[in-house]
């Protein structure tokens, strides 16, 4: 049974590029969510997505984006990236009508991004 | 708004030692809350949880008790081992997305 599954573990970005990350939920999930985790620091929700569609949005601005797709995996982009941006950024799942309730998430390993 | 906070790391103990480590938080109502554990260079996986007050996760020798007249939930091991070296997060359900804590590093030293 595949856990989350994130594309690429690393990857190195200059002020002012996008990039775009990618996750695969767990077998039988169906909605995905994004943190940011700086170094040191616990995960900040980015966004969800169910059914295609963003859910529930933290605190970030519009550069930040996300996608969903109809086998469930999904993908974040970030626009005009910041050095501030530099993070682990984690994707996580879990099927919703346990998800909403408990809140119980499975993460991917991340995607370290650093912003030069 | 809803936050949870935990006592500041890095924790240093050596193998055998007692284990606490802090949480609280700050909610409407009565959410869910987590223990999540970060081991160096993998993602976060679920310790334990407690789903209402007066619950008590319990996992691999670890224990928290969701206190809600101190808003605590805070972690325990009665024994460490060096394999319980990691990140420890307290997060709380907010909705369908967790609010975590900043983390506690522990080593736990042979």
């Amino acid at each position: 049974d595949a856990g989350v599954t994130q594309s690429p573990t690393h990857l190195i970005k200059t002020r002012g590029q996008q990039v775009t990350l990618r996750c695969s939920p767990k077998s039988g999930h169906d909605t995905v969510s994004w943190y940011q985790q700086a170094l040191g620091q616990g995960p900040q929700f980015i966004f969800q997505y169910y059914e295609e569609e963003e859910r529930q949005r933290g605190n970030f601005p519009d550069r930040f984006s996300g996608h969903q797709f109809p086998n469930y995996s999904s993908e974040l982009n970030v626009n005009a990236l910041l050095l501030g941006d530099s993070a682990l950024y984690l994707c996580a799942s879990t099927l919703v009508g346990t998800g909403s309730t408990t809140g119980e998430l499975f993460f991917g390993e991340g995607s370290r991004l650093t912003v030069l | 708004g809803n936050s949870v906070t935990q006592m500041e790391g890095p924790v240093t103990l050596s193998e055998e030692a007692f284990l606490t480590i802090n949480c609280t938080y700050t909610a409407t109502g009565y959410p869910s809350l987590f223990w999540y554990v970060q081991y160096p260079g993998e993602g976060l996986q679920l310790l334990l949880k407690a789903t209402k007050a007066d619950d008590k996760g319990s996992n691999k020798g670890f224990e928290a008790t969701y206190r809600k007249e101190t808003t605590s939930f805070h972690l325990e091991k009665g024994s460490v081992q060096v394999s319980d070296s990691a990140v420890y997060f307290c997060a709380l359900n907010q909705g369908g997305k967790l609010i975590f804590g900043q983390g506690t590093e522990l080593s736990v030293k042979p």
